[in-house]
């Protein structure tokens, strides 16, 4: 499945870098998605975006800032991260945000803070 | 509290069995979906649930939505290995997405 792609897939930053991470849908979607996965957490909506707007924040701290360019991509900021911020970063795009459609994922991005 | 609990949280199933995963919301069901992912990789869509009592099945996997006990199960009949991985429910309610706890199911040969 190669609908949403994401890079880099793996990523090991120390406290006081800045990277990015980047997400691309080829499937002609509107909404595109954030999610955090850590261990034995369940999956956690970080941002929405519909039709490049955000619409949603889930209280996520501003080390993390997202950005839209587009429909089709979709960017993750990230600065003066903290250890516990060392996870599976999922991307996923659906037609529009709302009830009836379904998220496409991409494979993730498994970042390291140290 | 969690918004969908999953169980079980764990299961290990022999190849050929069959098996139930249950999920079940604290608040009134507006759709329900079901993922499964591999370990450390993205999620698939596996089937999308938006009427009370509805029924939809793909390949050897079922899955039922029951509103009024704001529940759904999956069931897997005779599992195989590739059946291996974690199974998450999601669903809004109210205006809200959430994904369940997730099931991690382990198939022996």
């Amino acid at each position: 499945e190669t609908g949403v792609t994401q890079t880099p897939r793996h990523l090991v930053m120390g406290m006081t870098n800045k990277k990015s991470l980047k997400c691309e849908q080829h499937l002609g979607h509107n909404a595109m998605y954030w999610y955090k996965q850590s261990a034995k957490k369940p999956l956690e909506l970080m941002f929405v975006y519909n039709f490049k707007e955000q619409t949603e924040n889930n209280s996520v701290p501003s080390r993390f800032s997202p950005e839209c360019p587009n429909s089709s991509h979709l960017f993750l900021h990230l600065h003066t991260l903290q250890p516990e911020d060392s996870a599976l970063y999922l991307c996923a795009s659906s037609q529009t945000s709302g009830q009836t459609y379904e998220q496409y994922f991409g494979p993730g991005t498994r970042l390291t803070v140290t | 509290s969690q918004e969908l609990e999953q169980s079980p949280q764990s299961l290990i199933v022999q190849e050929g069995k069959n098996l139930t995963i249950n999920c079940t919301s604290s608040k009134t069901l507006y759709g329900l979906y079901w993922y499964k992912q591999k370990y450390g990789e993205g999620l698939i869509f596996l089937m999308m649930l938006q009427k009370g009592g509805e029924e939809k099945s793909h390949e050897k996997i079922t899955a039922k939505l029951d509103e009024k006990k704001q529940q759904s199960s999956l069931h897997i009949t005779a599992s195989q290995p590739s059946h291996a991985g974690i199974y998450l429910c999601g669903a809004y309610t109210g205006n809200q997405f959430y994904f369940g706890t997730g099931t991690s199911l382990t198939v022996i040969p």
